[in-house]
């Protein structure tokens, strides 16, 4: 039981360049989030989803975008990178029910340059 | 809309000595509170949550937790720090309506010297 992984840990990117940050959880998890963690600024909520095939935004969701084709993945897309978006990238996934518990994964660096 | 006010940015305490976070929420009823650890280097662990009853709560690793509604404070406690406690500290809300995102605040940086 791996719970929740992130792909890839480490990423540099030149400015204007795209990629996807994958999330992937092996809990059956209906709730999937997206935040990123700058110093001072706590974590932001970028997007989530409450079920496969569904997303909704967050509070900072500009630049992203993101997708839940299947349960158990999570994807976030940079089509055109900044460097306002260099951050720490954190996934958490939540079952629905009484526990309220998010699992957290452990977070992409990436570097926009 | 909620907010999470976390008045200390950075906190230092030595090992063996007690400790309080302070955490303060702007919503207009209880809503669900929640404290996370985050260790350098990773994701964010739950320490302990409130959602209604005994106004004290306990959580892992030694820390509790007591809501003051009077004060719309959700501050965390431990009687004895350790070395190990070194993290960041975030207070969490979300709306008590259930399954909606949590709200952060921005974090306390507990050091821990010797």
């Amino acid at each position: 039981n791996a719970g929740v992984t992130q792909t890839p840990k480490f990423r540099v990117l030149k400015t204007g360049q795209s990629m996807t940050l994958l999330c992937a959880q092996d809990m059956n998890h209906e709730y999937m989030y997206w935040y990123r963690q700058d110093p001072g600024m706590g974590l932001r909520l970028i997007h989530y989803s409450v079920g496969e095939g569904t997303t909704a935004k967050g509070e900072v969701p500009d630049g992203y975008n993101v997708s839940r084709l299947k349960k158990q993945n999570f994807l976030l897309g940079l089509e055109s990178a900044a460097p306002s978006q260099t951050s720490v990238y954190f996934c958490a996934s939540y079952a629905a029910g009484w526990s309220y518990e998010q699992y957290f994964g452990p977070g992409t660096r990436l570097t926009v340059t | 809309a909620q907010s999470v006010t976390q008045p200390d940015i950075h906190i230092t305490v030595s090992e063996g000595a007690s400790l309080e976070l302070r955490c303060n929420y702007s919503y207009g009823a209880t809503p669900y509170l929640f404290w996370y650890v985050q260790s350098p280097g990773q994701g964010l662990q739950l320490l302990l949550k409130y959602f209604s009853g005994d106004t004290l709560v306990q959580g892992i690793k030694g820390f509790e937790a007591e809501f003051k509604r009077s004060q719309s404070s959700f501050n965390l406690r431990k009687p004895s720090v350790h070395w190990s406690d070194a993290a960041e500290y975030f207070c969490a809300v979300a709306r008590p309506t259930g399954n909606t995102p949590l709200v952060f605040g921005k974090g306390t940086r507990l050091s821990v010297i010797a």
